[in-house]
């Protein structure tokens, strides 16, 4: 199955600022999903990334909130942008490999103070 | 869209003995249904998963069992030991398209 390398694995970040969360994958695949998953929470879609279109978003997730860029077929980066603490969440990307088999990243563990 | 119930929340059993976790979905297109086990500060790790074109599955101890008909689908641990002790999530999704999950299950095997 693909492996996932996500960065940072953890951040702390003031209110009102942004952080951009970078996901590389070691083989090429089509489609990327970003989810949320808040404390305690299950996982939500925020988007799903196509290589070469605008990303997808689901009901109550927007682009000028999560924006997110595909440049080719092994990279994607979702940013949290204008921060609150309600943003606090682990944020995971995750792809579809061979048989149709989903794997994650690590996930990126963030705190909005 | 898809919409993905999960039963229970918590469950709590001797180690030793089985534990079943159930889900529904709503979606009749969804073909593709996983199971995940999520341990304390880790990502989800697929354990199992069965497409729509089978009605059972097992992998030593874990078991997924697929109704199509009745759009729910289950997950069976026998002989359970302290390690299985995560929280579980069932999803449905169909081809290379999204996954919806479900609310997740926290499994605690009691020694």
């Amino acid at each position: 199955s693909a492996v996932i390398s996500q960065k940072p694995s953890r951040d702390i970040c003031q209110r009102g600022t942004s952080l951009t969360i970078q996901c590389q994958v070691d083989s090429q695949v089509t489609m990327m999903f970003w989810y949320r998953q808040q404390p305690g929470q299950s996982l939500t879609l925020i988007a799903t990334a196509n290589q070469g279109s605008e990303a997808t978003y689901e009901s109550g997730f927007v682009i000028d909130k999560f924006p997110i860029s595909r440049p080719n077929l092994t990279f994607s980066t979702l940013t949290v942008s204008n921060m609150s603490p309600e943003d606090s969440s682990i944020y995971l990307c995750s792809v579809v490999g061979t048989a149709n088999g989903y794997t994650f990243g690590s996930g990126t563990r963030l705190t909005v103070v | 869209g898809e919409n993905v119930e999960q039963h229970p929340s918590t469950l709590s059993v001797q180690e030793g003995d089985s534990a079943v976790i159930k889900c529904t979905y709503s979606d009749s297109a969804s073909n593709y249904f996983p199971w995940y086990k999520q341990e304390l500060g880790k990502r989800p790790q697929l354990i199992i998963d069965i497409r729509s074109n089978v009605g059972e599955k097992k992998d030593q101890r874990i078991a997924v069992t697929l109704n199509k008909t009745a759009k729910h689908f289950s997950l069976h641990i026998t002989e359970t030991q302290p390690e299985d002790s995560a929280v579980y999530f069932c999803a449905a999704g169909g081809g290379a398209q999204k996954l919806v999950f479900g609310q997740g299950t926290r499994l605690t095997i009691n020694p």
